[in-house]
């Protein structure tokens, strides 16, 4: 069981849409509809902001959307503001019960 | 407002065991999955495993010699213990419910633990 890849950061300019990617395998990302992203600010808990590969939980704002192509998900931020910049982790389920993170993105505005 | 909260030593001697104890409030743990998760210093998040309302449970493989868990729903709470610690097991570790049973839509998340190992 392998993490996920992630790029270590991504920079983006205010009013910008940026996209994370996240790189698995069929055993994974490809496998299943089962990709999450969640959002950590320094010093405090990760956010859910996506679930099930594209799904928004209510009170995520609608400027994160994500999608999919065989092993490879995308979180996308559109309309980037100061307080998008955080660190950025995808999550697959990984078969029989596993489940796999990505080793997280930077994201900087 | 549910609300999840570690518990623990903070500080570990290298070759004994981590153990740490997660508090829920604000609703019941029947139905729903829990996690523990770590994040080591300058790393990602990492999956270190699962127990579900039955007691059920599912680790990391690269942890699983090393890890159990334990759920008690009457005191609304779950632990984790993790044997002959290294300094590479220091980490913040997270607890976390999965309101979707498994398909990781981690909705409400402890502050964090954070656990030193070191003599």
């Amino acid at each position: 069981q392998s993490a996920l890849t992630q790029p270590a950061s991504v920079p983006g300019s205010a009013g910008q849409s940026i996209s994370i990617s996240c790189t698995g395998t069929t055993s994974d990302v490809g496998g299943y509809s089962l990709v999450s992203w969640y959002q950590q600010h320094p010093g405090t808990a990760p956010k859910l902001m996506i679930y099930e590969d594209n799904k928004r939980p209510s009170g995520v704002s609608h400027r994160f959307s994500a999608s999919k192509s065989g092993n490879t998900a995308s979180l996308t931020i559109s309309g980037l503001q100061a307080d998008d910049e955080a660190d950025y982790f995808c999550c697959s389920y990984a078969g029989s019960d596993t489940w796999v993170f990505g080793g997280g993105t930077k994201v900087t505005v | 407002q549910v609300q999840l909260q570690e518990s623990g030593p903070g500080l570990v001697k290298p070759s004994e065991t981590l153990s740490l104890t997660c508090t829920v409030s604000g609703d019941s743990m029947q139905n729903y999955y829990w996690f523990w998760i770590r994040k080591s210093p300058g790393k990602g998040l990492e999956w270190i495993g699962t127990i579900l309302d039955s007691g059920r449970t599912k680790f990391n493989p690269s942890l699983k010699s090393r890890v159990s868990m334990s759920i008690d729903t009457s005191k609304n709470h779950y632990s984790l213990k993790l044997r002959s610690v290294t300094a590479a097991d220091t980490a913040i570790y997270y607890c976390a419910r999965d309101q979707g049973a498994g398909n990781l839509e981690l909705d409400y998340w402890g502050q964090g633990a954070l656990v030193t190992v070191s003599s």
